[in-house]
């Protein structure tokens, strides 16, 4: 079963608007890590924030982790109609299991 | 160098029929995990291998599905006697060393489609 949700659903935006997805989980982790799907492709890694971390930046990227309310957010700015895929939040649970429990995703749209 | 590989890229098989798809990991990487996407949902986890052994197979939603990697290279995911339920993409992913904070890489999934 997916780990948590992802808030909103679907996000539309214009190109050069900034866009925020949020994501919140269930259990405790190690860290926290964001994909991007573009349709019909494999997911791509976009950037892994740990635990005792509390925010990353990378390039036009900005991610928050508050571990206390269980919740993440991806910021993207200045978007680029490239930037239009489905985004995922994935966690990696405290102790030693490796893999990603993904969330349900933001599908993103950036109107030219 | 080249990414993970799957191959096929699509499958189309009868219900009951038996299915095998292949991962090719980035050569070198310790790690290899399989993931079931159904449509418009996220990844959800299948198992996963260091080397060639299986450190983890919770995610395997019944018997049917058989996951193997004998060399600790590529990886061969069989499902028998598929059931339409089964339809889904299948990703298969590799990372080098299986800390917990590695990068996975993920290879563009095999699309099964059971009728």
């Amino acid at each position: 079963s997916q780990q948590g949700e992802e808030d909103p659903q679907a996000l539309s935006i214009q190109e050069g608007e900034n866009a925020t997805m949020n994501c919140s989980y269930k259990t405790s982790i190690n860290n926290l890590q964001w994909y991007r799907q573009n349709s019909g492709r494999g997911l791509v890694h976009l950037i892994l924030i740990r635990s005792n971390e509390r925010e990353k930046h990378s390039g036009r990227l900005r991610v928050t982790l508050d571990t206390s309310k269980k919740s993440s957010s991806l910021l993207i700015t200045a978007s680029r109609a490239a930037d239009t895929a489905s985004y995922f939040c994935a966690t990696v649970p405290s102790g030693s299991a490796r893999q990603l429990t993904f969330g349900s995703g933001t599908q993103l749209t950036v109107l030219p | 160098g080249a990414g993970v590989s799957q191959s096929p890229r699509y499958k189309v098989a009868k219900r009951g029929q038996d299915v095998a798809l292949r991962c090719d990991p980035i050569s070198g990487h310790v790690s290899l995990f399989w993931y079931q996407q159904a449509l418009g949902q996220g990844p959800e986890f299948l198992t996963y291998f260091q080397n060639e052994a299986q450190l983890d197979k919770s995610g395997l939603p019944s018997d049917r599905f058989f996951a193997e990697r004998p060399e600790g290279s590529v990886s061969t995911l069989k499902i028998q006697r598929t059931q339409q339920e089964d339809s889904a993409v299948y990703l298969c992913a590799s990372s080098r060393v299986g800390a917990s904070t590695d990068t996975q890489y993920f290879g563009p999934g095999t699309r099964l489609t059971v009728l």
